[in-house]
């Protein structure tokens, strides 16, 4: 059955620096890949979607990258602020309309 | 519109009762999921509906656990006989699903459910 890991132990991380998190998938070949920030308590916020032909997809300070040959995707958050604090789920998927299934998530902790 | 609204918040009951939780989705959205969520762990997929037809639920999900979406509109997940493992946190998304588009969901701040 298809597996999405993530690196469940937390990330902690200077103010300023970057912050890298991978995603990895086993068992299937996903074409889209999405990543989403949940706060505590709250639901998670979609941030990017990218497509396997895409490569790299930026957004503000966010860098996503996907890999389809290593099956991964890494997202970076450069220069990153105490606000970026939060826990960061990936869910890679085959087709558009396919329900969503998460990986673990990895918890970033950006420290002043 | 102000997004996917969920309610309760929070609901603690006794093992054995039945509790109902309501999920207002986005009104343009044509889908509607719901998800659960345990302390450490990423949302695991429970069911979904694409207007009021449910298409898929999750063979992991028992006979307890029902969900409709009357009119296409709002939707409610009903868990009967709740016991201790049914405590987590219920998540409801929505997202508008066209052919060949792909959108993000739109996640509401969940119900966290304790069963004592």
């Amino acid at each position: 059955s298809q597996k999405i890991e993530q690196n469940s132990e937390a990330l902690n991380i200077q103010e300023g620096k970057t912050a890298t998190l991978t995603c990895n998938y086993t068992n299937y070949s996903p074409a889209y890949l999405q990543w989403y920030r949940q706060d505590p308590g709250r639901g998670p916020v979609f941030l990017l979607l990218i497509r396997e032909n895409e490569k790299e997809k930026r957004k503000e300070r966010l860098k996503v990258t996907f890999d389809t040959t290593l099956k991964q995707s890494l997202f970076h958050i450069t220069a990153s602020q105490p606000a970026d604090s939060a826990t960061y789920l990936c869910a890679p998927f085959k087709a558009a309309g396919n329900k969503l299934t998460f990986g673990g998530g990895t918890r970033v902790l950006v420290k002043p | 519109d102000t997004g996917v609204s969920q309610n309760p918040r929070h609901k603690i009951t006794k093992r054995g009762q039945n509790v109902t939780f309501r999920c207002d989705p986005i009104s343009e959205h044509n889908r509607l999921y719901w998800y659960r969520q345990t302390l450490g762990q990423g949302p695991e997929f429970l069911t979904y509906f694409q207007n009021e037809a449910q298409l898929e639920k999750s063979r992991l999900l028992s006979d307890r656990f029902s969900a409709e979406r009357p009119k296409g509109s709002f939707s409610t997940l009903e868990i009967q006989r709740t016991e201790q493992g049914d405590s987590a946190m219920y998540l409801c998304a929505s997202s508008l699903d066209r052919v060949g588009v792909n959108y993000g969901y739109t996640f509401g701040s969940g119900t966290r459910l304790t069963v004592v």
